[in-house]
């Protein structure tokens, strides 16, 4: 296990809705990442948060937002849900120290939009 | 921009045999990291093995190691004496010399491992 948890393992919404996912990093970690997976893809990054600033983002619309904390859980939250935003989402959590840390994952929140 | 790309969509070995994934890149930088990730059916992504580019030496992980082939931009993965549990997929990822930008994912081999 990674020591990463997300919630709600499972979600169906349908087209417009807003939803919320939640994330617990591992204890001490001030890096989250956001990737959305696709059905038969490769994970796609969406943003990261360091130390509850946003410090990046790929190539995704404004709907898609987030919130880190210092308890080390964070957000991700997607306002106008679409269909093609049905996905594995998965958070990674890692230690920045100015050298190269791994990234921790947790297993994902799948959600399917109607 | 990075990419990373897996040739291989599916895989399929025989326990206790040994499997070769590929995986090969294209990146400017000099100074960069590799990483084999094993995703099975829980979903839970978990790092099997990774690679500083500055090391000419292939890291290994018990029964994984990886052929690193930096002027062919080239990280296959060896599974030796493959087991049940290595049924999965796996996604080659790279992300550069600072290490907190985003992983940049292949789009994954699957791998069967039969008995």
């Amino acid at each position: 296990e990674t020591g990463v948890t997300q919630s709600p393992t499972h979600l169906i919404k349908t087209r417009g809705q807003q939803v919320t996912l939640r994330c617990s990093s591992q204890s001490g970690h001030n890096t989250v990442s956001w990737y959305q997976q696709a059905l038969g893809q490769g994970p796609q990054f969406i943003f990261q948060y360091y130390r509850e600033e946003e410090n990046g983002r790929g190539n995704f619309p404004p709907r898609f937002s987030g919130l880190q904390f210092p308890n080390y859980s964070s957000e991700l939250n997607v306002n106008a849900l679409e269909l093609d935003d049905s996905a594995l989402y998965l958070c990674a959590s890692s230690l920045r120290q100015g050298i190269q840390e791994t990234q921790y994952f947790g297993p994902g929140t799948r959600l399917l939009v109607l | 921009a990075q990419t990373v790309t897996q040739s291989q969509p599916e895989m399929s070995v025989q326990e206790a045999e040994t499997v070769t994934l590929s995986c090969t890149y294209d990146t400017s930088e000099n100074n960069y990291y590799l990483f084999w990730y094993k995703q099975p059916p829980s979903r839970q992504m978990i790092l099997v093995i990774r690679q500083e580019a500055y090391k000419q030496q292939n890291a290994t992980e018990n029964r994984f190691s990886v052929n690193f082939q930096k002027a062919a931009k080239s990280f296959s993965l060896k599974i030796s004496d493959s087991q049940l549990g290595d049924t999965a997929m796996y996604f080659c990822a790279f992300t550069d010399h600072s290490g907190n930008t985003p992983l940049v994912f292949g789009k994954g081999t699957r791998l069967s491992v039969i008995a």
